[in-house]
């Protein structure tokens, strides 16, 4: 099975600020990497596909880049909506999915 | 308008057996894959079932053998029969719908539409 490990697992940042999270993948997976957000008491919502494609109506300060076994999820300027928590999942080893652990992003 | 929407949840004793809806609009189960994936609470996102276009279906270890997903096409709704319920199988169960896009010849699949979710608790 492909393990994927996110790091970090929280993070605090300021609206405005820069943010990446992290996403490894056990084993290369290529670009079969896609990121979501979920927000308390809502279900995930679809950010990023294959690694780097804006999912359509996503706010153009996120970004997703990679490939192979490491990749990352960049918001480039915070806002107060975008504190959530992101999953990355590979879908390399379709159909047998798996999820990253989550990074919780909060407000500092 | 895209929707799912679920239903079918509630408190089940372990042992017990239940059975999950999503309810699809603007759009065909039928012609698409369709995955369920879950959430215990405080926990992360957890694949447990995807049934294709074609009527393949597959499963996740920890349901395989216990849990069915299947769908009727003139209803255009997705269902989940979950049997010999476990503590553990205590979550928000989604439904989503699966995208495939190709890329130099390959599918890669992702999830674009989700439904709220349906809460199933297994407690004696």
């Amino acid at each position: 099975d492909i393990q994927m490990t996110q790091s970090p697992s929280s993070l605090s940042a300021s609206v405005g600020d820069r943010v990446t999270i992290t996403c490894r993948a056990s084993q290369s997976i290529t670009n079969y990497l896609n990121w979501y957000q979920q927000k308390p008491g809502k279900a995930p919502k679809l950010l990023i596909y294959a690694a780097s494609s804006l999912q359509s109506g996503v706010p153009s300060r996120f970004s997703g880049s990679g490939s192979g076994t490491d990749f990352t999820l960049t918001i480039s300027s915070l806002q107060p909506e975008d504190f959530a928590t992101y999953y990355c999942q590979q879908s390399y080893s379709t159909p047998m999915y798996t999820f990253g652990q989550g990074t919780k992003l909060e407000i500092k | 308008e895209v929707q799912l929407v679920e239903t079918g949840g509630g408190l089940i004793q372990p042992g017990g057996s239940l059975r999950l809806s999503c309810a699809a609009s603007g759009f065909t189960v039928s012609t698409n894959y369709m995955s369920w994936v879950r959430q215990a609470p405080g926990k992360g996102l957890e694949w447990v079932s995807v049934i294709y276009s074609g009527g393949s279906t597959y499963y996740a270890d920890s349901v395989k053998g216990r849990f069915t997903i299947s769908r009727d096409n003139s209803k255009n709704t997705l269902y989940l029969q979950m049997n010999s319920l476990r503590a553990e199988d205590t979550a928000v169960y989604y439904c989503a719908r699966d995208r495939g896009i190709t890329i130099f010849g390959v599918v890669l699949y992702y999830m674009d539409v989700w439904g709220k979710g349906t809460t199933v608790t297994v407690s004696s």
